[in-house]
């Protein structure tokens, strides 16, 4: 049983690059996030998707795009990459339509952007 | 003011004592309040949830609620050198429904 899955795990971009990040759960869960992990910072939420066919903004959505391409996947798209892009980005998903606060997360994506 | 506050650390507490770990939240209409461990280079996971006013245990850990102060800790009795990571404490509900809120997490070392 995988849970969520994320790839690429690692990722070194140039300024201007775009990418996506992908992540795909096994648990039929409904709702699907995208947080990025900044030191000092704790987790901030970049775009969530509550049930297949939605998606909204999160507290930090700029340059950033997201699909939801059915009820187990879940893409984060960089357009154009800035260095202020390199994060840890945690995918994560819940069982509720809507959140219950039991998130599980992928193992993450380290992303550098030069 | 942020949304959800907790004290960066790092704690450090000696093998066998109780670790206390606080946060504070500003949205008074918040309903749901969960503590996440983040072991360094992993992904962080749930470890207690409170929905109510009170005291909730769960083997060694014992988290607290009180809405009134609009705060949240978590208790770690008995602490061991496996309980050394960083303790996220996350919010939903009130005006932030549909997402879960993090503070910026506080690091606890237990050393032996």
């Amino acid at each position: 049983n995988a849970g969520v899955t994320q790839t690429p795990k690692f990722q070194v971009l140039k300024t201007g690059q775009s990418m996506t990040l992908q992540c795909a759960q096994d648990m039929n869960h409904n709702s699907m996030y995208w947080y990025r992990q900044d030191p000092g910072m704790g987790l901030r939420l970049i775009y969530y998707s509550a049930s297949e066919g939605t998606t909204d903004k999160g507290e930090v959505p700029n340059g950033y795009n997201v699909s939801r391409l059915n009820k187990r996947e879940f893409s984060l798209r960089l357009e154009s990459a800035a260095p202020s892009q390199t994060s840890v980005y945690f995918c994560a998903s819940s069982p509720g339509l809507g959140l219950t606060g039991e998130l599980f997360f992928g193992e993450g994506s380290r992303l550098t952007v030069l | 003011q942020k949304e959800v506050e907790q004290n960066s650390g790092p704690l450090s507490v000696p093998e066998g004592a109780i670790a206390s770990l606080n946060c504070t939240y500003s949205d008074r209409g918040s309903q749901s309040f969960f503590w996440y461990r983040q072991y360094s280079g992993k992904s962080p996971e749930l470890i207690m949830s409170i929905y109510s006013n009170g005291d909730k245990e769960d083997g060694r850990f014992t988290a607290q609620l009180n809405k009134a102060s609009q705060y949240v800790s978590l208790l770690i009795r008995d602490s061991q050198p496996s309980d050394s990571a960083t303790y996220l404490c996350a919010v939903a509900g009130g005006t932030s429904y549909g997402k879960l809120t993090f503070g910026q997490g506080t690091i606890l070392t237990v050393h032996p």
